[in-house]
């Protein structure tokens, strides 16, 4: 079984500034790691994925995310925000193992709310 | 672009009601799935649905059940609401192609029970 922690509830940043979400995970196996984002009254879109390779992820609307595999972290980072980046962000991971037929069965963490400030 | 449709955005019940929630998707998916959102815990699995007619249990089934009789819909049921299943519902789909298929998910269904 996989949890995930974010360890940040709320993220308050300022347009322009940057913006890191934590997250930390936990898991015997091997993991496939994601990124979510839901914007306000709409359902989950993906944002990025690590499945293998390069432990730097990049996705879309300028987001990417760092796979350590020793501190078991995929943090979300972005350089720059925008006000259309107020959202809340879900960490989520699973098992390379439980991939596949029997459903790719996602574990979240908790989400993080970004409200970006003028 | 896959479109994941849930019949009601919001919906209102009486403790004790038989609810259903429907959800559709359109591009020939095999795997859908029932998840429940709450403020600070995130998207918690009810079921899932790997094909027509098969269910599995996801972290949370308790109070709940659901129903694939056709591949393109998938029905949660709460056989008797509570105020505790006062909750966001999210349904997702995913294909089972390759390596990896990502998650669409629906807009959600918000049930309060009264």
């Amino acid at each position: 079984a996989q949890s995930v922690t974010q360890l940040d509830s709320q993220v308050p940043v300022f347009e322009e500034a940057p913006v890191e979400l934590r997250c930390n995970y936990s898991s015997s196996v091997s993991v496939y790691l994601f990124w979510y984002v839901q914007y306000p009254n709409q359902g989950l879109q993906l944002l990025l994925k690590y499945l293998s390779g390069s432990t730097l992820v990049k996705g879309i609307n300028g987001f990417e995310a760092e796979f350590n595999k020793s501190q078991t972290s995929f943090h979300l980072r972005k350089p720059s925000v925008h006000i259309s980046d107020t959202a809340e962000y879900f960490c989520a991971v699973t098992g390379t193992s439980s991939w596949g037929a029997a459903g790719n069965k996602l574990t979240f963490g908790g989400g993080t709310r970004v409200l970006v400030k003028p | 672009d896959v479109k994941v449709t849930q019949s009601s955005r919001y919906l209102v019940k009486r403790t004790g009601e038989k609810v259903f929630l429907e959800c559709v998707q359109d591009m020939d998916h095999e795997n859908m799935f029932w998840y429940r959102q709450d403020p600070g815990l995130g998207l918690r699995l009810i079921y899932f649905s790997y094909d027509v007619k098969m269910k599995e249990k996801g972290d949370i089934p308790e109070g709940y059940s659901v129903s694939r009789e056709k591949k393109e819909r998938f029905s949660l049921i709460l056989e008797s609401a509570s105020t505790n299943q006062t909750s966001m519902y999210l349904c997702a789909s995913s294909a089972i192609r390759g390596l990896y298929s990502p998650l669409h998910f629906g807009n959600g269904t918000r049930l309060t029970v009264t």
